[in-house]
């Protein structure tokens, strides 16, 4: 069974730096074509993706967002780490991370399973 | 970036009533097109990937259509636990973005 689980501060200053940690099982990011990403939804609206790292390293971000973001794996410890800089009260959402939807031998740039979401505030 | 227009913005319908769920994109995005489901607290789920094919588990009433821009979400008759948001997604090409997303309420 595949799980994953958000988890950080729930609340940061505006201009300090957001760290969340993905903490997944069930699955390896060491397999081969194997996808992890990060996406954010504020309160009441929209889902927006944020960053996906692959198996071998490989790294993509949103391009509103590429220069306040840093995504990293820890396969041995099966994490999945999302920095981001100079947060701002706009950046008050549910963080979310997902494995890429899986099946019949492939991985599409779809998500699920997803973690439970973890609110982060930004408020001083 | 692809923008995807999501309408109505909000389907007010009754249960056994067919919901016809609508998403366009600003440019082509193929048969790339996917659909899911979020109810309150909780985080979404994948219900079609590529335009038509049902995700893992999802029953058979919900439905999808479509290629190029314009896409459809139907769901045949709807069951009490279907009142939720329904949100569009593409994989065409970076970065992957969302729809806005349509709440179908119970009328």
């Amino acid at each position: 069974q595949v799980t994953l689980r958000e988890s950080g501060p729930a609340l940061v200053k505006p201009t300090q730096t957001l760290t969340l940690t993905c903490s997944f099982s069930g699955f390896s990011l060491s397999t081969s074509r194997t996808y992890v990403s990060w996406i954010r939804q504020p309160p009441g609206k929209a889902l927006e993706w944020l960053a996906r790292i692959d198996w071998d390293d490989s790294k993509y971000y949103s391009t509103s967002l590429n220069t306040r973001l840093t995504i990293s794996k820890d396969t041995s410890k099966n994490q999945v780490v999302l920095t981001m800089t100079n947060m701002d009260p706009v950046d008050t959402a549910t963080y979310y991370c997902a494995r890429h939807y899986y099946d019949s031998g492939l991985y599409y740039n779809y998500f699920g399973p997803w973690g439970q979401g973890i609110l982060v505030t930004v408020s001083s | 970036e692809v923008v995807l227009t999501q309408s109505p913005a909000t389907l007010s319908l009754s249960p056994g009533e067919r919901a016809t769920l609508s998403c366009r994109a600003s440019q082509t995005v193929s048969s790339y097109l996917g659909w899911y489901q979020q109810k309150p607290g909780q985080a979404p789920r994948l219900l079609i990937y590529d335009a038509s094919n049902r995700a893992t588990g999802i029953p058979a009433r919900f439905s999808g259509s479509g290629s190029g821009t314009d896409f459809t979400l139907t769901i045949s008759s709807l069951e009490p636990e279907d009142f939720a948001v329904y949100f569009c997604q593409h994989r065409a090409n970076w970065p992957l973005t969302f729809g806005g997303g349509t709440k179908v309420e119970i009328k």
